[in-house]
């Protein structure tokens, strides 16, 4: 079945360090891969996309990086601030053109 | 930017009552939308497929005839939980795309529904 594995459901950083975040995925064969954001209460915001073809996307202190052959995307965000702090999910569409989503990580930026 | 709007934000509703929810896509045109329901501190669990015109597509374990969902136009769809009963507590998130295939998602701002 497919799956899509977010591997941390929580992660504490320091502020100004880089937070990374894993997306691993199972049973798809995605053309493309997005990253979203959740605040508590919230509806998710889109962050970023990144195609098969693409090994690396960057915007401004975001970092994502899609390894097909691994099955895994990396999601960086360097100089972190506590505003950082929120659910970070990574999202397959799938077969049917449906979007999944991962568990999410939940990220707390401290000062 | 495109914009999604839902309504209502929280509802509380008797067990048995029907709620319906609103999802309309402001700015933009969206031929799919589609809705996830949400447990607490858990990821967005996709319940249906909605395509303008047409029947909305179930994830399985979704009952089509509780969740009831209609997409009658470019920039509403709405969810009716019929008959409600606690366990249908939840918080209920509609998206849409403004685009085809593999552009973003744009999702309004939730649903919190609590059936007393």
């Amino acid at each position: 079945s497919q799956k899509i594995e977010q591997n941390s459901e929580a992660l504490n950083i320091q502020e100004g360090k880089t937070a990374t975040l894993t997306c691993n995925y199972t049973n798809y064969s995605p053309a493309y891969l997005q990253w979203y954001r959740q605040d508590p209460g919230r509806g998710p915001v889109f962050l970023l996309l990144i195609r098969e073809n693409e090994k690396e996307k960057r915007k401004e202190r975001l970092k994502v990086t899609f390894d097909t052959t691994l099955k895994q995307s990396l999601f960086h965000i360097t100089a972190s601030q506590p505003a950082d702090s929120a659910t970070y999910l990574c999202a397959l569409e799938g077969n049917n053109n449906d979007m999944r989503f991962g568990a999410g990580t939940r990220l707390t930026v401290k000062p | 930017g495109a914009v999604v709007s839902q309504h209502p934000s929280r509802v509380i509703c008797k067990s048995g009552t029907s709620v319906k929810i609103e999802c309309r896509s402001l700015d933009f045109q969206a031929t799919t939308m589609f809705w996830y329901r949400q447990f607490p501190k858990q990821s967005l669990m996709l319940m249906a497929t909605s395509n303008e015109g047409s029947k909305a597509t179930y994830e399985q374990g979704v009952e089509k005839d509780k969740f009831l969902i209609n997409h009658a136009s470019l920039t509403l769809s709405t969810l009716t939980v019929t008959s409600a009963h606690p366990e249908d507590s939840s918080f209920y998130i509609c998206s849409a795309r403004d685009r085809g295939y593999n552009s973003p998602l744009h999702f309004g701002n939730g649903t919190r529904l609590t059936v007393t």
